[in-house]
């Protein structure tokens, strides 16, 4: 496809289990951000890959939060032992450059619900 | 907290009524995005502003950068039901971080 796709698009876990998402970004492209979303806000920065390097993971909320690129393609994003404050949008997006302000395409993002 | 604040969280409008939206931070940006979500999706971008004091044109839509690079706003002329979505800011940094604002919910009632 063109675009940027995320699976799964839901996912519902129970308290305590991990869970691993998966963007695949835009062919080609260098950067790839994660974000995530709570219900009527704004993206959070999570973390920040250009090519399999991950530059920046200042927005991780915990040491539960794993996220790889190690191909420099596809990311996944996983979460230990979730919790329900966990639960939110997790949003993927890619940049085909690595300057500030290049357009982001971002993905339809995984709906993740910690019961 | 967020680095990026905007005004007016909701705003409810009949179809051909104008409004502006306003994306403030004590922050300085490289560069400033606005985007526009639909429920269910990601954000898509609308513009990009890099200069202090520039404006853009997209149709109906006015964007600005503030001449110190901190704020922005986005200004809809005659809106339209198509309008209706989340309307998002992002400031980048030097570093390719981007911050986004909390977003202004727009509802154009035909």
């Amino acid at each position: 496809g063109a675009g940027v796709s995320q699976s799964p698009r839901y996912k519902v876990a129970k308290r305590g289990q991990d869970v691993a998402l998966r963007c695949d970004p835009i062919s080609g492209h260098v950067s790839l951000f994660w974000y995530q979303q709570a219900l009527g806000q704004g993206p959070e920065f999570l973390t920040y890959f250009q090519n399999e390097a991950q530059l920046d993971k200042s927005g991780l909320p915990s040491d539960r939060f794993f996220a790889e690129r190690p191909e420099g393609s596809v990311s996944t994003l996983k979460i230990q032992r979730t919790q329900q404050e966990d639960s939110a949008v997790y949003l993927c997006a890619s940049s085909p450059g690595v300057a500030g302000g290049n357009e982001q395409f971002f993905g339809p993002g995984t709906r993740l619900t910690v019961l | 907290t967020q680095l990026l604040e905007q005004s007016p969280q909701f705003l409810s409008i009949q179809e051909g009524e104008n409004l502006t939206v306003y994306c403030n931070s004590s922050s300085v940006f490289s560069s400033l995005q606005w985007y526009r979500q639909e429920p269910g999706e990601g954000p898509v971008l609308l513009v990009t502003v890099v200069t202090g004091g520039e404006v853009k044109k997209l149709k109906r839509l006015t964007f600005q950068f503030g001449d110190a690079r901190k704020d922005s706003s986005l200004h809809i002329t005659a809106a339209q039901p198509g309008d209706t979505g989340l309307y998002l800011c992002a400031g980048a940094d030097n570093f390719n971080k981007f911050y986004f604002g909390s977003g202004t919910k727009l509802n154009v009632k035909p």
